[in-house]
């Protein structure tokens, strides 16, 4: 019983163009939600997150909705670089709770 | 600069051997987790430590102890590892439950 769910294993876009990487959840007592990068072999890192009083975060290329009556977020990668070709994991979390991860989407950006 | 080291990160056992793997951190968070984290799947949250309180997952066999002797070190055993039991084992940490910072993994393969 997957709570978050990223219904895409890749993604493959042109170098300059935008990436929208999607994630679902089912569990309308999340709160708090974060997207990580990870490249192979290194552990996941931190990128952007968001609280569910928000509906949008934005941080340099990267920016996250939120849409809530959905239970829907993405990461907006826009323009997008060949160093961002890695798995990126959404996950989420009810306050006091641990972190409950999707099992990836792979992204890959060609030049 | 502050950061979650794991050691080491490749470890080679043979079937049933035990085998221990450690991580440490210079972020003086609080919690710290461990997860096991199988290809193409999402991260596998097996238990973590609120200050020296252990959190074990309902799901988390018997075969994984951890300990965390202080704040900065926390150790996962595998008493006795099976085939399955090969993965990358992610150590993370986080000031209560807010973002949390992974260390790059050990890959563990078992003979």
């Amino acid at each position: 019983d997957q709570q978050v769910k990223q219904n895409s294993p890749s993604l493959s876009v042109q170098e300059g163009r935008i990436s929208i990487l999607n994630c679902d959840y089912t569990n309308s007592m999340f709160d708090y939600f974060l997207w990580y990068k990870k490249y192979p072999a290194e552990g996941p890192t931190f990128l952007i997150s968001i609280s569910s009083i928000k509906d949008k975060n934005e941080d340099g290329r990267f920016t996250v909705f939120l849409n809530k009556s959905a239970k829907h977020l993405s990461l907006h990668i826009v323009p997008s670089q060949p160093g961002d070709s890695a798995v990126y994991f959404c996950a989420a979390r009810q306050a006091g709770t641990a972190l409950i991860f999707g099992k990836g989407t792979t992204l890959s950006v060609s030049s | 600069d502050a950061m979650v080291i794991q050691n080491p990160r490749y470890q080679v056992t043979q079937f049933g051997k035990p085998v221990t793997l450690s991580c440490s951190q210079t972020l003086n968070h609080n919690v710290m987790y461990w997860y096991q984290q199988k290809s193409s799947q999402a991260p596998k949250l097996l238990f973590h430590y609120y200050d020296k309180d252990f959190n074990n997952e309902a799901d988390t066999p018997d075969n994984f102890q951890s300990r965390r002797p202080n704040t900065s070190f926390c150790f996962l055993d595998i008493r006795s590892p099976g085939l399955g039991d090969a993965a990358m084992y992610l150590c993370a940490t986080s000031e209560l439950t807010d973002t949390q910072y992974f260390g790059p993994g050990t890959r563990l393969t078992v003979l």
